[in-house]
């Protein structure tokens, strides 16, 4: 089975930018959730999507929007960049039902992100 | 609030000897906790959890994890460190109460293991 899938691996912008990052999760998982990773801050909650809803959100500005589609795969978008949001960004799919033995996130690789 | 605790940003060990990063949480119910390991320029691998049953969790590549609930702490171990277990190791802990479920992640903590 494929795993999680990110797209594109690494991608340079300016200040006031815009940028779509893309995420396809594991066939059959249903939900997908994003995360800022930076050396300083860890990794951060952005949002989560499941069934094309968003179930849960970070602490984020209004900057930061994502969205999912009916196959699962999701996109974050995040407008007027600065370079504060340089970063890794993650991409996580589970089935999301919260049963116990399905209480595991699965990530991709990552978007690096580097705003000049 | 649901927190989680590495408190270790790093930790040094000899090649074959055991290791044990460390972790505690603060979640209200009962806790489901994860471990994973991150190797550079890497996404983030799924080693093991905990969520019911036998306090002591094998996972992947040789991990385990005990579960502690009186000290609240859910330390990862290895009886013997090898050098390519040298990586970044977050602890994450979710609560089943009520309607928040989000993964609550530690900072990590950097693992090295010298030959």
């Amino acid at each position: 089975k494929a795993g999680v899938t990110q797209t594109p691996r690494y991608l340079i912008k300016t200040r006031g930018q815009q940028v779509t990052l893309s995420c396809s999760p594991i066939s059959g998982h249903r939900s997908v959730s994003w995360y800022q990773q930076t050396p300083g801050q860890g990794l951060q909650f952005l949002f989560e999507y499941f069934s094309e809803t968003q179930r849960n959100k970070g602490n984020f500005p209004g900057r930061f929007s994502g969205r999912q589609f009916s196959n699962s795969r999701s996109e974050m978008n995040v407008s007027t960049l600065e370079l504060g949001d340089s970063a890794l960004y993650l991409c996580a799919s589970s089935f999301g039902v919260w049963r116990p033995r399905d209480e595991t996130q699965y990530f991709g690789p990552g978007t690096r992100l580097l705003v000049l | 609030a649901q927190s989680v605790a590495q408190p270790e940003d790093q930790v040094n060990v000899a090649e074959g000897n055991p290791l044990t990063v460390k972790c505690t949480y603060s979640v209200s119910g009962n806790p489901y906790l994860f471990w994973y390991v991150q190797y550079p320029n890497r996404g983030l691998q799924f080693l093991l959890k905990y969520i019911t049953g036998d306090n002591l969790v094998k996972g992947s590549y040789g991990f385990e994890a005990e579960f502690n609930k009186s000290q609240t702490s859910f330390h990862l171990k290895k009886p013997s460190a090898l050098v390519s277990d040298s990586a970044l190791y977050f602890c994450a802990v979710r609560g089943n109460a009520g309607n928040n479920r989000k993964l609550i992640w530690g900072l990590g903590t950097s693992l090295a293991v010298n030959p």
